[in-house]
C-alpha cells in the first residue's frame, strides 16, 4: 500500500529537548516537505526537499532542521523545541511531472506536538 | 507571491443540498490548483485538481470544482451533500513553471453537513 508514515503520532516534551520526527514514504517520490498546521492559520511549509542531499528552506524555517539522506526518509528535528512549536505536523510527498500525478501531495497521518 | 484566500471558516449545509466551498487566488502565470480534505485526526487526502483543459474538474466522492480564470477562483461544489463529507477543506496553488513549485495553502474552510 502506497503511504507516507510518521512516527511518532503524538509526543508530549518539555522545552529545549531535542526530538525528531521521522517521516517514511514508500513511493519513490523525489519531493518531500514538512509544514505545520495552526488553527486560522492552515498549513505552512517548514522544509522541502527535491532529491537526496537536497533540501531547502519553506515558509516558516526557523527552530527546525531536516535531513534528506535516503530517497524514503524525510526526518525533522526540532534541536530546541520552544512552546510556540507546538503544533500539528504533516510530512508529505510527490512526484516531479509524471503523467497524471504532477503534484498530487500525499500526506502522512499527521505528529501531534506538545512543547511544554 | 502567490496566496490562497477561503474566506468561509465554516459552511453549514443541510443534507441532500447543494454545497459550494469557495476558494480564491493569486499566482504568477498559470496556477496549478488543488482541493484537499482533512478527516478528524487523519492526514490530507487529495480530492481533485487542475492542471490545463476543461475548467470543471472531477475529483473524488462526487465532488467538482470549476476554474475561474477571470475570477482567480476555484470553487469546489457537490450537488447533493452527505454527512459523511463534513470534515475541513484546503484549496492550494502552485505555478506552473518547471522544476520544484512551493504549493501554497489557504486556511481551511470547515463543512459541516446537518442530517
Amino acid at each position: 500500500e502506497a503511504q507516507v508514515t510518521q512516527n511518532p503520532r503524538y509526543l508530549i516534551t518539555v522545552t529545549g529537548k531535542k526530538l525528531t520526527v521521522t517521516c517514511s514514504q514508500n513511493m519513490n517520490h523525489e519531493y518531500m516537505s514538512w509544514y505545520r498546521q495552526d488553527p486560522g492559520l492552515g498549513l505552512r511549509q517548514i522544509y522541502y526537499s527535491m532529491n537526496v542531499e537536497v533540501t531547502d528552506k519553506g515558509d516558516v524555517p526557523e527552530g527546525y532542521k531536516v535531513s534528506r539522506k535516503e530517497k524514503r526518509n524525510f526526518p525533522l528535528i526540532l534541536e530546541s523545541p520552544s512552546p510556540n512549536q507546538t503544533s500539528l505536523y504533516f510530512c508529505a510527498s510527490s512526484a516531479p511531472g509524471t503523467s497524471g500525478s504532477t503534484d498530487t501531495q500525499y500526506f502522512g497521518p499527521g505528529t501531534r506536538l506538545t512543547v511544554l | 507571491a502567490q496566496s490562497v484566500a477561503q474566506p468561509e471558516d465554516q459552511v453549514k449545509v443541510a443534507e441532500g443540498n447543494p454545497l459550494t466551498v469557495k476558494c480564491t487566488y493569486s499566482v504568477s502565470g498559470n496556477p496549478y490548483l488543488f482541493w484537499y480534505v482533512q478527516y478528524p485526526n487523519r492526514g490530507l487526502q487529495f480530492l481533485l485538481k487542475y492542471i490545463t483543459g476543461d475548467n470543471l474538474v472531477k475529483g473524488s466522492y462526487g465532488f467538482e470544482a470549476e476554474f475561474n480564470k477571470s475570477q482567480t477562483s476555484f470553487h469546489l461544489k457537490k450537488p447533493s451533500a452527505l454527512v459523511s463529507d463534513s470534515a475541513l477543506y484546503f484549496c492550494a496553488v502552485r505555478g506552473n513553471s518547471g522544476g520544484y513549485q512551493k504549493v501554497t495553502f489557504g486556511t481551511g474552510t470547515k463543512l459541516q453537513v446537518i442530517p
